[in-house]
């Protein structure tokens, strides 16, 4: 199966500022399909981004994803304090399914 | 707008199984997959199964072979997540969550909290 490893593992940040978190894949993710959550403490996960880049309905735009192969990106360009949460990286594209094990993004 | 809504949390002794329901509503039930993913305390998110009840198939993960089963009843439109000899290791908050049929989980249910212990 393929393991995904997730950097930093904490990330402490001030509202305002750009968030960068990474995604590394143990092979290369087929068609990209690599998607982001964001979980919030006592509450479900919920869909980001699929296909490496694309945003879910309702997700603002200042959500990014890119990258391809090994290596993707989450970037948030401007924090705002609703985003402070977990986010986790997962790899669809062969089975089973598989999950990094999360960034926290913290308010610093 | 798919809406996912789980059973209630369950205290188990070891050994023993736990079935949680998942109820959903806002779409045709035999046309989505639903996956079961579970989140230890503190902990990431573990894929368990799906289930295509459009085919009748189930995929297991291999870590839970022969401990699982995922059923399901279209008149309801509730999916079931049965997992049996239970261990303290267990204990964790299982979702489900509608699957694309790749593993792409668009929406999901609230969680249910089952804690093993003696």
């Amino acid at each position: 199966e393929i393991v995904l490893t997730q950097s930093p593992g904490t990330l402490s940040l001030s509202p305002g500022e750009r968030a960068t978190l990474s995604c590394r894949a143990s092979q290369s993710v087929s068609s990209s399909n690599l998607a982001w959550y964001q979980q919030k403490p006592g509450q479900a996960p919920r869909l980001f981004i699929y296909g490496a880049s694309s945003r879910a309905t309702g997700i603002p735009d200042r959500f990014g994803g890119s990258g391809s192969g090994t290596d993707f990106t989450l970037t948030i360009s401007r924090l705002e304090p609703e985003d402070f949460a977990v986010y986790y990286c997962q790899q669809y594209g062969s089975s089973p399914p598989t999950f990094g094990p999360g960034t926290k993004v913290d308010i610093k | 707008q798919v809406q996912l809504v789980q059973s209630g949390a369950e205290m188990k002794k070891p050994g023993s199984s736990v079935k949680v329901s998942c109820k959903a509503s806002g779409a045709t039930f035999s046309s989505y997959t639903l996956s079961w993913v579970r989140q230890a305390p503190g902990q990431g998110l573990e894929w368990m199964g799906r289930l295509i009840p459009m085919l009748g198939t189930v995929n297991y993960a291999q870590t839970f072979q022969g401990r699982l089963t995922i059923t399901a009843d279209e008149s309801t439109s509730t999916a079931y997540m049965d997992l049996s000899s239970l261990r303290s290791e267990d204990t964790a908050v299982y979702y489900c969550a509608r699957d694309s049929g790749v593993g792409l989980f668009d929406f999901w249910g609230q969680g249910t909290l089952v804690t093993v212990s003696s």
